[in-house]
């Protein structure tokens, strides 16, 4: 079946600069985005969405940008700090519904 | 504001004995509420997910069930547990109806089958 996809399992940078952490996805009837971070034996937490009508959105540091075209999501995190360590995961929504498909997720290091 | 609590944290079982895990939203009332399973490394599988008192919807075909006795209140179960049912377990919950609902996430249980 149709799923969500990371490019990069882990993922190491250095304290200051840029993320990018990427998510494909298969569905093209999928409406709806999610980002979320989750750091060692807790529960995911919501960092930001993205609807389908939409090709860019911003956070505090964040940016999530989607590009139906080629079925591509990624996150951008902004001056990375230590305490943003941890996996993170995109969903995606599939036809309107309440459930959501998520990614097998990307582990961020940063490095001092 | 909205709180989601699971317990407990951490449980470990032997194989064939029985499993129970609560979950209870706090804060809003008739929300969608799910089970998802974490394995090790893993993304989030969803095992369960209901929208209302008594309705349930099963996503994999498993040896686990749930219930839901009241609006906020979800309750993962098994008769025997096997070696594979090792993870990380997870409610969520949403907002009933809208059209962009979130999954709120809470702390998880960790269980350990052996």
């Amino acid at each position: 079946g149709e799923s969500v996809g990371l490019h990069l399992p882990t993922l190491s940078v250095q304290e200051g600069d840029n993320s990018i952490i990427n998510c494909a996805y298969s569905n093209s009837a999928s409406d709806y985005f999610i980002w979320y971070k989750q750091e060692s034996g807790k529960g995911p937490q919501f960092i930001i969405d993205i609807r389908s009508n939409m090709d860019k959105r911003q956070g505090q540091r964040v940016t999530v940008l989607l590009n139906k075209t080629v079925k591509h999501l990624s996150l951008q995190i902004a001056a990375t700090q230590p305490g943003d360590s941890a996996v993170y995961f995109c969903a995606e929504r599939w036809d309107y519904g309440q459930n959501f498909v998520f990614g097998p997720g990307t582990r961020l290091s940063v490095l001092p | 504001s909205q709180t989601i609590h699971q317990w407990p944290a951490t449980l470990v079982q032997p194989v064939g004995s029985p499993l129970s895990l609560e979950c209870t939203v706090e804060g809003t009332s008739n929300p969608n509420l799910y089970w998802y399973r974490q394995a090790a490394g893993r993304g989030l599988q969803l095992l369960f997910y209901s929208v209302g008192i008594g309705q349930i919807s099963s996503e994999v075909p498993q040896n686990l069930s749930a219930s839901r006795p009241q609006d906020r209140q979800f309750i993962l179960s098994s008769k025997k547990l096997l070696l594979s049912d090792s993870g990380f377990y997870l409610c969520a919950w949403s907002v009933q109806g809208g059209n962009y609902n979130e999954q709120f996430f809470g702390p998880g249980t960790r269980l350990t089958v052996l």
